[in-house]
């Protein structure tokens, strides 16, 4: 079955400061796509990035960013200059390849200082 | 404007009850799913579906029931065999490689 883990229930940055969030998963096959949602406090969920395991680059929008290490089943999200409303929750997910079956892992809670 | 429409947003209910939430897509995605989102669990996902006439179960199923009568519509009845119905619940719809979800529903049993 896929699983997914984000280590970091909690998780604090100072205004334009960078931070990274965890996250492993795993799976015995090679198409899939992995996600970053956010869901701030108005409870709607918010693609972030996006990533395909076929491709080794890693993907980027704007100041977001993320690690992907196919081998070792690791996902992690960077924000760079971190703002304000970047305070949320982060959810990573999975969606395996023909199956469709799209899975969470359990958050963390992010929140930017002033 | 479309996309997922869940409702109603606020939802109360006597215990023991059967309670049907609704949700609607008009993006023509043939994947459907239901969420359940309580503090500290993330979401868990309770049924999807990747048809019409067709669904699986996902994580936590017991003491709910889905359809899919037509790819617009993916209901969610919380049965009385729930035994804890009270929690948040997410309708996401899917074309594989991004999911676009509703604005969710708040169930509380009482």
């Amino acid at each position: 079955a896929q699983t997914v883990t984000q280590s970091q229930p909690e998780m604090s940055v100072q205004e334009a400061e960078t931070v990274t969030l965890s996250c492993t998963y795993d799976t015995s096959e090679s198409n899939y796509y992995l996600f970053w949602y956010k869901q701030p406090p108005s409870r709607q969920m918010i693609l972030v990035i996006r990533q395909e395991a076929y491709k080794q680059q890693n993907a980027t929008e704007n100041r977001f960013s993320v690690n992907f290490q196919k081998a070792a089943k690791s996902f992690s999200l960077k924000i760079s200059d971190s703002q304000l409303g970047d305070t949320a929750m982060y959810f990573c997910a999975f969606i395996q390849g023909g199956s469709e079956k799209l899975v969470f892992g359990k958050g963390t809670k992010l929140t930017v200082n002033p | 404007d479309g996309g997922i429409t869940q409702s109603p947003k606020y939802l109360f209910r006597k215990e023991g009850q059967n309670v049907t939430l609704s949700c609607e897509q008009n993006l023509n995605h043939d994947a459907m799913y239901w969420y359940r989102q309580d503090p500290g669990q993330g979401l868990r996902l309770i049924y999807y579906s990747q048809i019409v006439n067709d669904f699986q179960k996902g994580d936590i199923a017991e003491g709910y029931s889905v359809s899919r009568e037509k790819k617009e519509s993916f209901p969610l009845t919380v049965t009385s065999a729930q035994k804890n119905p009270t929690a948040f619940y997410l309708c996401a719809g899917s074309r594989g490689t991004e999911a676009f979800f509703g604005q969710g529903t708040r169930l509380t049993v009482v």
